[in-house]
């Protein structure tokens, strides 16, 4: 049981370059939701997930998109990258009330 | 306003120490309350959640919630060096994925050898 599994761990991009962070959970969790971390700022909700095929906003969302296509898998998209999507991106997925986190995505737009 | 608030430190207190992390709140549906421990380039790990009001003790961690002031402690008793890290507080107001949980911008907290 891995739980929630992020890929890469760590990215640097050219601004204008797009590209995805994959998130993968095993506990059958139907909620997933990504999130950036940033100094001060929290965690501040990107997109999130209610089931396969259901996807919707949260505070963040400019500048991604994401999909929903099986209930494992919640990719984020960057569709052009900006020096302001530099952050630690997380992935978690949702059991009852609380929130399982993957270990992160460390992002660097140059 | 946030609807959570939470205090950013850093916090920094000798091995041994009772410390005391606080959050306070303005949504009075919020019913779970969580705290989460996040290690330095790590992602956040659920450390503790209570239901509603009153005290839940694990170990040397006793988590409080009072809701008729919006306010919510985590006490860490005989405090280590391992317990260096960042701590956010999260609540939700239910159990279904409609329920968005909420999160405290993270308290960080250093033990001093």
């Amino acid at each position: 049981n891995a739980g929630v599994t992020q890929t890469p761990k760590f990215q640097v991009l050219k601004t204008g370059q797009s590209m995805t962070l994959q998130c993968a959970q095993d506990m059958n969790h139907e909620y997933m939701s990504w999130y950036r971390q940033d100094p001060g700022m929290g965690l501040r909700l990107i997109h999130y997930s209610v089931g396969a095929g259901i996807t919707d906003q949260g505070e963040v969302p400019n500048g991604y998109n994401v999909s929903r296509s099986t209930t494992e898998d919640f990719p984020l998209r960057l569709l052009s990258a900006a020096p302001s999507q530099t952050s630690v991106y997380f992935c978690a997925s949702r059991g009852g009330q609380s929130a399982f986190f993957g270990q992160g995505t460390r992002l660097t737009v140059v | 306003q946030k609807e959570v608030e939470q205090d950013p430190g850093p916090l920094s207190v000798p091995e041994g120490a009772i410390v005391s992390l606080n959050c306070t709140y303005s949504n009075s549906a919020f019913q779970y309350f969580m705290w989460y421990r996040q290690y330095s380039r790590k992602g956040p790990e659920l450390l503790m959640y209570t239901y509603s009001s009153g005290n839940k003790e694990d170990g040397r961690f006793t988590a409080q919630v009072d809701k008729s002031s919006k306010y919510i402690s985590l006490f860490i008793r005989d405090s280590q060096p391992s317990d260096s890290a960042t701590y956010l507080c999260a609540m939700t107001s239910g159990y279904s994925s409609a329920s968005k949980i909420i999160f405290g911008s993270g308290t960080r907290l250093s033990i001093r050898p």
